[in-house]
């Protein structure tokens, strides 16, 4: 029954590496989100995709690269991780933009 | 946040009301929300506001928006440990594709 899942929950990891975090909603919503949050809270957009199509890209290092296979799945691909990725991603998702926000559990990435 | 700034803390004693206060700078925005985020868990909508009220009340939670000043409240009445989260104020751009977060206010409540 959950509505936006996300996995892995905890993702620990060496720099350098290369990781995915899969993201998945049963809502039927036609928009869906990434958002880093930092260890002081602070929580910013990432992307937002509208029917699968990029709409916002906030000035996110290519490393990452998001990637929409339907409506329902948004995952993320980070390339060569670095020590300044470690925080929590959330995934959201709306129906269109404006509207209320489901997010998932978030998933905790450590880069060692 | 980006132009969406709050005060970080407020504490409160069980049964008193809480006032968390929030400015944000594009008079564009058309839709402006609280969110609520409980320890280890993602955010949940708590309630939100269009920039053409007010005011919107919600049970114990009072949104008052003053649109000329861009400043929007959240009144918690009442309120209860179970309240204790980080609340997040936001406003929606880019056709509400874009939402900026303010940074948060830790409420703590103490019994």
């Amino acid at each position: 029954d959950t509505a936006v899942s996300q996995t892995p929950k905890y993702l620990v990891t060496q720099m350098g590496n290369d990781k995915s975090i899969k993201c998945e909603q049963n809502l039927g919503h036609d928009t869906m989100y990434w958002y880093k949050q930092d260890s002081k809270k602070f929580l910013k957009i990432m992307f937002s995709y509208n029917n699968k199509e990029l709409i916002i890209n906030e000035t996110v290092p290519n490393r990452f690269s998001p990637k929409s296979p339907d409506k329902a799945h948004l995952n993320l691909h980070i390339n060569s991780l670095e020590l300044g990725d470690s925080a929590v991603y959330f995934c959201a998702s709306s129906q269109e933009g404006g509207n209320e926000q489901f997010f998932g559990p978030g998933t905790r990435l450590t880069v060692l | 946040g980006e132009d969406v700034e709050q005060s970080l803390f407020l504490s409160v004693r069980e049964g008193d009301s809480s006032v968390i206060n929030c400015t944000y700078t594009d008079s564009s925005s058309t839709y402006l929300y609280w969110y609520k985020q409980e320890p280890g868990a993602g955010l949940q909508l708590l309630t939100y506001i269009f920039s053409n009220m007010d005011m919107k009340q919600d049970q114990r939670l009072t949104v008052l928006l003053n649109k000329k000043d861009k400043h929007l409240s959240l009144r918690i009445a009442d309120t209860q440990t179970g309240d204790s989260a980080i609340y997040f104020c936001a406003e929606a751009r880019t056709g509400g594709f874009k939402t900026i977060f303010g940074a948060g206010t830790r409420l703590f409540v103490k019994a």
